[in-house]
């Protein structure tokens, strides 16, 4: 079955780097859009980046732009989350989402998070 | 950008009632309109996309209905694993994706 198993976070003073990654499984990973999507304690949900099927576009939001860097390597399966000079209101749990080829793209599969504090 | 507003914000019921939860857009949209489920320590499920269509082994108690700006998930009889933290999500031109700001079931 679909396996997303995200891996990298902890504790990260500001300004220090951090990667995330997310290993899948259960799919043929080179055919679909991935996502990180976080949750800051007590918060909803916000999009953080997405990469496309082949990696040659990748999208940021703004909070993030220019900081996070969203990467794959299909050979491996593997997804990651590059996290640059972060700031405390990154601190979140970050999920790593598969994107549905179907209308609409909804999210149709997510890992379980990997918990991320910035903190000095 | 499109800003989606759901209520109420909390929903406090009892097993076996129906719930209704909405959720607006500040301007009219496609159907693409997801719904989903967040329990604490689970991975978030998808229930519902384009606006009404339930995802794969979703129970039929759970249906989507709306389009333009109005949505709205529908839970016609509650079960105690229902009570979570629902989002709702649109998804205009490709890679543009906004969440609702979440609407919290809680048990009565």
């Amino acid at each position: 079955q679909v396996q997303l198993v995200e891996s990298g976070g902890g504790v990260v003073q500001p300004g220090r780097s951090l990667r995330l990654s997310c290993a899948v499984s259960g799919f043929t990973f080179s055919d679909y859009a991935m996502h990180w999507v976080r949750q800051a304690p007590g918060k909803g949900l916000e999009w953080v980046a997405v990469i496309s099927d082949d990696g040659n576009k990748k999208y940021y939001a703004d909070s993030v732009k220019g900081r996070f860097i969203i990467s794959r390597d299909n050979s491996k399966n593997l997804v990651q989350l590059q996290m640059n000079t972060p700031r405390s209101d990154d601190t979140a749990l970050y999920y790593c989402v598969r994107e549905d080829d179907s209308s609409g793209g909804p999210l149709d599969h997510w890992g379980q998070g990997t918990l991320v504090i910035v903190s000095s | 950008d499109i800003v989606l507003t759901q209520s109420p914000a909390t929903l406090s019921l009892s097993p076996g009632e129906r719930a209704t939860l909405s959720c607006r857009a500040s301007q009219s949209l496609t159907t693409y309109l997801a719904w989903y489920q967040v329990k604490p320590g689970q991975a978030p499920r998808l229930l519902i996309s384009d606006a009404s269509n339930r995802a794969a082994g979703i129970p039929d108690r759970f249906s989507g209905s709306g389009s333009g700006t109005d949505f709205t998930l529908t839970i016609s009889s509650l079960e105690p694993e229902d009570f979570a933290v629902y989002y709702c999500q649109e998804r205009g031109y490709w890679p543009s994706l906004t969440f609702g700001q979440g609407t919290r079931l809680d048990m009565k």
